[in-house]
């Protein structure tokens, strides 16, 4: 069985501050993959990243940045001098090798930027 | 370039009502997959197509709900006998293949509200 589990329901924060989405996941794979999704007001989920199990090196794109701890299972999201627009439900993913394969989503952390 | 279509966009029926939901996936994703999206719940898979069959209909949460996918493109999930508890968005992605490692692309979803 698979798990995904993000502890935080809620955020606020002013604009231009850090904030930092927590992820943890369970699995009894070896090989995995994660995956964060955001989700605006607008409905639509929109993809922002993948991470593959093997591979625990940082990424950053812009004011996003992602840091996965194989040894903590956790893949957590933060978003660097926070803006109005990146309020919205943050989703963490899992998805297996095996199997088919489907996403396993955490509960989202709804994140709310105010001016 | 076209994303994930699905309509319609928002349903309100009565109980005991049949209702069919339809997406239309990006055109040469041979993946399909429909979520659901309730309030406080996160997202819960109910199944997966790869081009027309369904491998894995493990999320479908009762026999009132069934899908289909005829042409390996459009698809259309339809609840009989709607109940109060139905009432969720629901979601449907699309990838180019089954694999773990694909991104799914998600549409608009269909907000879906039993009387």
């Amino acid at each position: 069985a698979q798990k995904v589990t993000q502890a935080q329901t809620e955020i606020s924060v002013v604009e231009k501050e850090d904030v930092t989405l927590d992820c943890v996941y369970e699995t009894r794979d070896t090989t995995y993959y994660l995956f964060w999704y955001k989700q605006p007001p607008s409905g639509e989920l929109v993809f922002l990243i993948r991470r593959n199990s093997f591979d625990e090196q940082n990424e950053i794109s812009g004011r996003y940045s992602w840091n996965f701890q194989k040894s903590t299972s956790s893949f957590n999201f933060t978003i660097t001098a926070s803006q109005v627009v990146d309020s919205a439900v943050y989703f963490c993913a899992l998805r297996n090798l095996s199997g088919y394969s489907t996403l396993t989503f955490g509960k989202g952390t709804m994140l709310l930027v105010s001016p | 370039g076209a994303g994930v279509s699905q309509s319609p966009s928002n349903k309100v029926t009565e109980k005991g009502k049949d209702v069919e939901l339809r997406c239309d996936p990006i055109s040469g994703h041979t993946a399909l997959y429909w979520y659901r999206q309730s309030l406080g719940q996160g997202l819960e898979f109910l199944i997966y197509f790869q081009g027309n069959s369904a491998p894995d209909k493990s999320g479908l949460p009762s026999d009132r709900f069934s899908a289909e996918r005829t042409g390996g493109s459009v698809s259309t999930l339809t609840i009989q006998r709607t109940q109060q508890e139905d009432s969720a968005v629901y979601l449907c992605a699309s990838s180019i293949g089954g694999t773990s490692n694909q991104p799914q692309h998600f549409g608009d979803g269909t907000r879906l509200s039993i009387l």
